[in-house]
């Protein structure tokens, strides 16, 4: 199965600041690349797939880029609504795999 | 405004079958891919398996030996039956839905806390 690396596994940060969120496939998977916002004791909401077109309805501060093997989630300016676990998901191919997750926490 | 919500027992013993129920409201549950997703406490996230509204279903190799999903058109909803449990199982399970096969999940349910425990 292929692997999907997310870094860091947390990070603080500031409202306003601008935050990135790695992650690494461990084979090519194209642009079949997805990012999930979760909230504690929520479903995880869709931010953003095919590596970088944004879902309806999300904030512009958010965006994804990456081909390939390697991708990156950018907020641009953290906002108090933001301090959240973010998820990467390959769907190229069954089974869809998950990374391990980005807490980002206030600092 | 379509919702899912998941229910079904929050406790089951182990070796014992867990079984769950997502019910799709507010749409049509025709043309789209049902996941079910699990998350142990404290850790990522894993998918399960999907089921086409044509009855067609694909499941994690990893969990294909103990698991059925199932599909219920006229009630709008959808199952899943996780057989001979362990501790390892437990987890807040979510039931999901993509577009197609190869989809980022749009929508998901709440999610419900299954411990597996005797």
């Amino acid at each position: 199965d292929i692997q999907m690396t997310q870094s860091p596994s947390s990070l603080s940060a500031s409202v306003g600041d601008r935050v990135t969120i790695t992650c690494r496939a461990s084979q090519d998977i194209s642009n079949y690349l997805a990012w999930y916002q979760q909230k504690p004791g929520k479903a995880p909401k869709l931010l953003i797939y095919a590596a970088s077109t944004l879902q309806s309805g999300v904030p512009s501060r958010f965006s994804g880029s990456g081909s390939g093997t390697d991708f990156t989630l950018t907020i641009s300016s953290l906002q108090p609504d933001d301090f959240a676990s973010y998820y990467c998901q390959k769907y190229n191919s069954a089974p869809w795999t998950f990374g391990q997750g980005t807490k980002v926490e206030m600092k | 405004q379509v919702q899912l919500q998941e229910s079904g027992p929050g406790l089951v013993k182990p070796s014992e079958t867990l079984s769950l129920t997502c019910a799709v409201s507010g749409g049509s549950i025709s043309y789209y891919y049902w996941n079910w997703v699990r998350q142990p406490p404290g850790k990522g996230l894993e998918w399960i398996g999907y089921i086409y509204y044509n009855g067609d279903t694909y499941y994690n190799p990893s969990l294909k030996s103990r698991v059925t999903i199932s599909l219920d058109t006229f009630k709008s909803q959808f199952s899943l039956r996780l057989r001979s449990v362990t501790a390892a199982d437990t987890a807040v399970y979510h039931c999901s839905r993509s577009g197609r096969a190869a989809d980022a999940f749009d929508l998901w349910g709440q999610g419900t806390m299954v411990t597996v425990s005797s």
